[in-house]
């Protein structure tokens, strides 16, 4: 089935300091996923995604890593900026028969940056 | 280059009513998507259209529906509002797999 879910939905760092965001996927088929970052009062932003062939993705102070055995994706924020507060979730893109692409989102976790 | 455009921003509505939302993509864009966002969940998925088709619908009922223009831009429409129907409206569009989301249409139902 499709089904997206994220481990922790809070997570509070002090900035400057690594953050380490998981999300579960139960469908093995999927090949593509994102994350996306969302501001209060906003759409979701898209920060970073990878594709089923790579296990791990480098952005500009992010990092996606994905582990198809356990059916896991992380993202990685290296010195969290209190800019960085959002709800940031993972999406698993999925493709009917008919060639319809959506995302299945999880419901998110809370970065919260203390100064 | 401007982003997804959504309107209207905000939109306070009565049960049993109907309602429209606007959506323009980004430019070259040709597929739009609908989501649903409840407070404190993930957005969930209404509709994906292509070239004016519709390509694949979620599991949400009649009342919701939606069209394509040539010039790419959409509307959702949603008759019979219910209590229920109150979230935040997003739209997506895309040119390949990556989807960029506008800021959201708020819809509150009284």
């Amino acid at each position: 089935g499709e089904n997206v879910g994220l481990h922790l939905p809070t997570l509070s760092v002090q900035e400057g300091d690594n953050s380490i965001i998981n999300c579960a996927y139960s469908n093995s088929a999927s090949d593509y996923f994102i994350w996306y970052k969302q501001e209060s009062g906003k759409g979701p932003q898209f920060i970073i995604d990878i594709r089923s062939n790579m296990d791990k993705r480098q952005g500009q102070r992010v990092t996606v890593l994905l582990n198809k055995t356990v059916k896991h994706l992380s993202l990685q924020i290296a010195a969290t900026q209190p800019g960085d507060s959002a709800v940031y979730f993972c999406a698993e893109n999925t493709q009917d028969q008919g060639g319809s692409e959506k995302l299945v989102f999880g419901k998110g976790t809370k970065l919260t940056v203390n100064p | 280059d401007a982003g997804v455009t959504q309107s209207p921003t905000h939109l306070i509505k009565t049960r049993g009513q109907q309602v429209t939302l606007r959506c323009s993509p980004i430019s070259g864009h040709k597929s739009v998507s609908w989501y649903q966002q409840v407070l404190g969940q993930g957005p969930q998925f209404i509709f994906q259209y292509y070239e004016k088709e519709e390509r694949g619908r979620g599991n949400f009922p009649d009342r919701f529906s939606a069209r394509q223009f040539p010039n790419y831009s959409s509307e959702l429409n949603v008759n019979a509002l219910l209590l229920g129907d109150s979230a935040l409206y997003l739209c997506a569009s895309s040119l390949w797999a990556e989807q960029y989301f506008g800021p959201g249409t708020r819809l509150t139902v009284t």
